[in-house]
């Protein structure tokens, strides 16, 4: 069985502000993928980043940066001085064997 | 045009209907997915397809199936509405294992279903 954890249901923050979001997930496998996806008010859901379980190294995009750390099993996620377009609810997902599994969401409210 | 298309956008129906909502999809991806989102349960799975032929039930299959129509197109039906079905649904599909897209999900753009 597989499951994510995101524990933390809603942040607000500030503009400006840096704001981490935390994924913690359990799997048996010793190959799989994590993923972030956003889901911004309209409701879509837009691809963030793919890591495979053998890639330890950690990833800047602009604003967004993932720490993936197997030792601990987690994958976080942390937005750099965020801005009002940040507002959206954040996913991890874990995949294996071509399924993902998806964790609650964390609701993420940037204010100006 | 999007890539993944979900029919309908919206719908309200009541309980003991018969419902079908419809996917297709351009991308010319084997693998299909149907999703229920809820809020604070994020998505889940409800069915699966990796090909054709070839159907799975995901976590929360009970009071659904889906058909396969083509490569191209995956319908979900739910036979007799309840409300707890009341959801956003949404459809995917993903390339096989092995490539630089791997098990990357695309998604449409949701059906919001209402049952009263």
């Amino acid at each position: 069985a597989q499951k994510v954890t995101q524990a933390q249901t809603e942040i607000s923050v500030v503009e400006k502000e840096d704001v981490t979001l935390d994924c913690v997930y359990e799997t048996r496998d010793t190959t799989y993928y994590l993923f972030w996806y956003k889901q911004p008010p309209s409701g879509e859901l837009v691809f963030l980043i793919r890591r495979n379980s053998f890639d330890e190294q950690n990833e800047i995009s602009g604003r967004y940066s993932w720490n993936f750390q197997k030792s601990t099993s987690s994958f976080n996620f942390t937005i750099t001085a965020s801005q009002v377009v940040d507002s959206a609810v954040y996913f991890c997902a874990l995949s294996e064997q071509g399924k993902l599994q998806f964790g609650a969401g964390t609701q993420v409210v940037v204010t100006p | 045009d999007a890539d993944v298309t979900q029919t309908p956008r919206n719908r309200i129906t009541k309980t003991g209907k018969r419902i079908m909502l419809e996917c297709s999809q351009t991308k010319g991806h084997d693998r299909m997915y149907w999703y229920r989102q809820d809020p604070g349960l994020g998505l889940r799975l409800i069915y699966y397809s990796f090909d054709v032929k070839d159907i799975n039930k995901g976590e929360i299959s009970d009071g659904y199936s889906v058909s396969r129509q083509a490569q191209a197109k995956f319908s979900l039906s739910l036979e007799s509405a309840i409300p707890n079905q009341t959801a956003l649904y949404f459809c995917a599909t993903s390339e096989p294992p092995g490539g630089q897209g791997n098990e990357k999900l695309f998604f449409g753009s949701g059906t919001q279903l209402s049952v009263l």
